[in-house]
């Protein structure tokens, strides 16, 4: 099957900073998705996005597909930014599954 | 819209016995899911189906059942649950059944949290 991989696996911040994570697979993929789960569990969607660039206020991300990989830029971190940061792909044909990396941690310290 | 609900949100069950978790969407998706997510992991699917009437299995079946009478409800059922299930799990559904359609973007529930003892 499919494999996907997230890194760094965890990552700690200072409130303010900047970072960038990356997401890897190993075919080809029609879409890719970004979430966060934060410290109560809940997936939060972040981004639908099969290529190019996408921003949605201090996050964005870009996914190349042609070379595999998607990246999620946060600018400014915030402590709420916090939690777990997942990448998930679905293949180019069938059904609608989505195969998960096995995230990022990041800590945002004050 | 109340969009992906799914009860109960906590479980204790003891190994062998069964149970159902329930998941229902308001949305009028046509795909609905079931993954699992293990400490330190990413997310597992057990379970799919691309319409009411219509399911297949995942990566890890084994242990669970499925059903989709309606296009709103898509329960999974434990037939003797053993330690092994203890896990979090999470309904998701889309409006698109297919990975090559617009409009597949795949949307969670808050989760239920299973410890099997």
């Amino acid at each position: 099957g499919i494999q996907v991989e997230q890194s760094p696996p965890d990552l700690i911040l200072q409130e303010g900073a900047n970072s960038t994570l990356r997401c890897n697979f190993s075919d080809s993929v029609n879409n890719l998705q970004w979430f966060h789960q934060n410290p109560w569990g809940q997936l939060i969607n972040l981004f639908y996005i099969p290529s190019g660039t996408k921003q949605n206020g201090r996050l964005s991300a870009t996914t190349v597909a042609t070379e595999r990989y998607s990246l999620l830029y946060i600018s400014s971190s915030q402590t709420t930014d916090s939690g777990v940061y997942f990448c998930a792909v679905r293949l180019e044909t069938g059904a609608n599954n989505l195969f998960f990396g096995t995230g990022t941690r990041l800590t945002v310290i004050p | 819209n109340a969009g992906v609900t799914q009860t109960p949100k906590f479980q204790v069950l003891k190994t062998g016995q069964s149970m159902t978790l329930q998941c229902a969407q308001d949305m009028n998706h046509e795909y609905m899911s079931w993954y699992r997510q293990d400490p330190g992991m990413g997310l597992r699917l057990i379970h799919y189906s691309v319409g009411a009437g219509i399911t297949d299995q995942g990566e890890v079946p084994n242990g669970y059942n499925v059903s989709r009478s309606t296009t709103e409800d898509f329960p999974l059922r434990l037939l003797s649950a053993a330690p092994s299930q203890t896990s979090v799990y999470f309904c998701a559904s889309s409006y698109a059944w297919a990975a090559g359609q617009y409009n597949n973007e795949q949307f969670f529930g808050p989760g239920t949290r299973l410890t099997v003892l």
